[in-house]
């Protein structure tokens, strides 16, 4: 059965500090999408990023990074010199028959001034 | 708007009651989910859509929930006899083609049954 894996619970960190959230599923597909999204105090679910299984290559978008390492089944999403406006609950999550996502149970980052 | 809507956003319902939660996805997207968010958890899915045929229910956690979206556009999910284990965010999502493509969120429909 599908599984994703969110092992930090909270992580509290000061301004401009780099941060890592660690993810790790588990699939029997060898197809497969993961995702990561923000969920902050308004509620609103925000689209970060979708992997490809097929596609390891480490991607960078301004702040943020993401490293997909197949061998350890995991996606690990950095996020460089936070500022407070990163604090927010951060959920990765995998597909499942093409239009479910199983989710972790998600990161709740405190960047504190 | 340009976004996913829900409505209410707050409900607060009595045991036993009936509700109805909305969901206006973004136009023109065929596929549109429902996944349920106990408080301090990921979301879990509850059922889809692609245009006005439910595809998948195994989410559905009672026959007490129903889901329709009859002209492929608006959903409503309904809950019968609200307990308190119902409690939760219901959240709505929007996309063109299953999960393989961006899925959008609406800010969800906080319920709480008293």
């Amino acid at each position: 059965a599908q599984k994703v894996t969110q092992a930090q619970t909270e992580i509290s960190v000061v301004e401009k500090e780099d941060v890592t959230l660690d993810c790790v599923y588990e699939t029997r597909d060898t197809t497969y999408y993961l995702f990561w999204y923000k969920q902050p105090p308004s509620g609103e679910l925000v689209f970060l990023i979708r992997r490809n299984s097929f596609d390891e290559q480490n991607e960078i978008s301004g702040r943020y990074s993401w490293n997909f390492q197949k061998s350890t089944s995991s996606f690990n999403f950095t996020i460089t010199a936070s500022q407070v406006v990163d604090s927010a609950v951060y959920f990765c999550a995998l597909t499942r028959l093409d239009y479910q996502l199983i989710w972790g149970a998600g990161t709740k980052l405190i960047i504190k001034p | 708007g340009a976004g996913v809507s829900q409505s209410p956003r707050y409900k607060v319902a009595k045991r036993g009651q009936d509700v109805a939660l909305r969901c206006d996805p973004i136009s023109g997207h065929v596929s549109l989910f429902w996944y349920q968010q106990a408080l301090g958890q990921g979301p879990e899915f509850l059922t889809y859509f692609q245009n006005e045929a439910q595809l998948d229910k195994s989410g559905l956690p009672s026959d007490r929930f129903f889901a329709e979206r009859p002209e492929g556009s608006v959903s409503t999910l309904k809950i019968q006899r609200t307990q308190q284990e119902d409690s939760a965010v219901y959240l709505c999502a929007s996309g063109y083609q299953g999960m393989n493509t961006e899925a959008f969120f609406g800010q969800g429909t906080r319920l709480t049954v008293v």
